[in-house]
């Protein structure tokens, strides 16, 4: 089975720091996604990779940016958090083109006070 | 933007069946997916629709209508573990050329005794 790794549950960060969140899937998979998920808002697009060093911006990238230097691994950065990025975080990995089938990390619950 | 409807909640009976609706605007499009998420834990791929018609994978089906803008996801047989949000996600051709997709904001369905 096709495992997607987010590397913290549960992060508790205060305004104005750098965040990091670690993103790592073991099926070589070209597709990596980061959502954000809210209650009344469901699953938004932040920023996508389809290969290495590549990346797209997607729904909602402001105050956010993404580094892929290696195949499995995409981290998520949080320049200066804010109140209002307090979400869970939702890493996806596919195929290539084609059907697209996501795999979801397990979340992180982000808490910036 | 690409406008995703369903329900928010639903409740039905154990032992029963649910229709889930999902309705969609069709300039685009290519394809449709339904996801489960159990609270606390991350989506999981249901059943994925290109063409017209039904689709069915044991207990869960899912219908499309590409004319019609619309989807259905049925259950059959509820159980209580079939209580989760059920999110229907759409993939749009862009203009510019790639693939999006786009998440409704999820039905959270209800299995009582």
């Amino acid at each position: 089975d096709v495992k997607v790794t987010q590397s913290s549950r549960y992060l508790v960060k205060r305004t104005g720091e750098k965040v990091f969140l670690e993103c790592v899937q073991d099926m070589d998979h070209e597709n990596m996604f980061w959502y954000r998920q809210d209650p009344g808002l469901g699953l938004r697009l932040i920023y996508f990779s389809y290969d290495v060093k590549m990346k797209e911006k997607g729904d909602i990238p402001e105050g956010y940016s993404v580094s892929r230097e290696k195949k499995e691994r995409f981290s998520l950065i949080l320049e200066s958090a804010s109140t209002n990025q307090t979400s869970m975080y939702l890493c996806a990995s596919s195929f290539g083109l084609g059907r697209e089938k996501l795999f979801f990390g397990s979340g992180t619950q982000l808490s910036v006070l | 933007g690409q406008n995703i409807d369903q329900p928010t909640e639903m409740t039905a009976t154990e032992g029963a069946i649910v229709q889930i609706n999902c309705t969609y605007q069709t300039s685009g499009f290519n394809g449709l997916f339904w996801y489960q998420q159990h609270a606390g834990e991350a989506p999981t791929f249901l059943s994925y629709n290109v063409l017209d018609g039904l689709e069915e994978k044991g207990r869960f089906s899912s219908f499309l209508s590409r004319s019609k803008g619309y989807s259905y996801l049925l259950l059959k047989e509820l159980q209580m573990k079939d209580s989760a949000s059920y999110l229907c996600a759409v993939r749009y051709i862009l203009t510019g050329g790639g693939n999006k997709l786009t998440f409704g904001t999820g039905t959270q369905l209800k299995v009582e005794l």
